[in-house]
């Protein structure tokens, strides 16, 4: 059984338009991440919730938005997406903010 | 700021060989440590981590680490390689105070590279 799950592992698409990638944990965790590994694999946090509540948001462009409609799942939407958003972004969970965290298989974006 | 150094990009080693991927921290207050595998196109996995006691962290897959604080340090050790060790290995930091967030910095990565 998948812990960390994303969809899609694939996404191209053009300058400008908007897309979402979803992520779903079945480990009942009660914190979500979304990290960005850029294309010299430097991974960087983006945003973090415990329990449906924001509690990271570094300095992220607010075309990036995060949603958690639960606490299974935390979805990325972007606007407006730029060459520079061309990236892997993994999802991952954890217990507690302080435990270990489980990372999904990654998302790699590829913006045209 | 927090900041992780990880010295070597890339480490070639052959089979059965031991190797030592080094990694520096920029805190000099207590911090919790970790380092995490990235196999080809898959996400990453916990090999051990440093919260406090024992300096010495055995992880999983024969890995260990130390903790050294006078050298904010916390290198990564194995006596004898595998191929299937060939991966991508990322030392992580949890800043002080950031227990109840749990923000990760990560450093740059180094590669593995076993050969038979």
């Amino acid at each position: 059984d998948t812990a960390v799950s994303q969809t899609p592992k694939y996404l191209v698409t053009q300058m400008g338009n908007d897309k979402s990638i979803k992520c779903e944990q079945n480990l009942g965790h009660d914190t979500m991440y979304w990290y960005k590994q850029d294309s010299k694999k430097f991974l960087k946090i983006m945003f973090s919730y415990n329990n449906k509540e924001l509690i990271i948001n570094e300095t992220v462009p607010n075309r990036f938005s995060p949603k958690s409609p639960d606490k299974a799942h935390l979805n990325l939407h972007i606007n407006s997406l730029e060459l520079g958003d061309s990236a892997v972004y993994f999802c991952a969970s954890s217990h507690r903010p302080e435990d270990e965290q489980f990372f999904g298989p990654g998302t790699r974006l590829t913006v045209l | 700021a927090q900041s992780v150094t990880q010295l070597d990009s890339q480490v070639p080693v052959f089979e059965e060989a031991p190797v030592e991927l080094r990694c520096n921290y920029s805190s000099s207050v207590s911090v919790y440590l970790f380092w995490y595998v990235q196999y080809p196109n898959q996400g990453l996995q916990l090999l051990l981590k440093y919260l406090s006691g024992s300096t010495l962290v055995k992880g999983i897959n024969g890995f260990e680490a130390e903790f050294n604080k006078s050298q904010t340090s916390f290198h990564l050790r194995k006596p004898s390689v595998h191929i299937s060790d060939t991966a991508e290995y990322f030392c992580a930091v949890s800043p002080p105070g950031s227990g109840n967030t749990g923000k990760l910095i990560f450093g740059q990565g180094t590669t593995l590279q076993v050969k038979p």
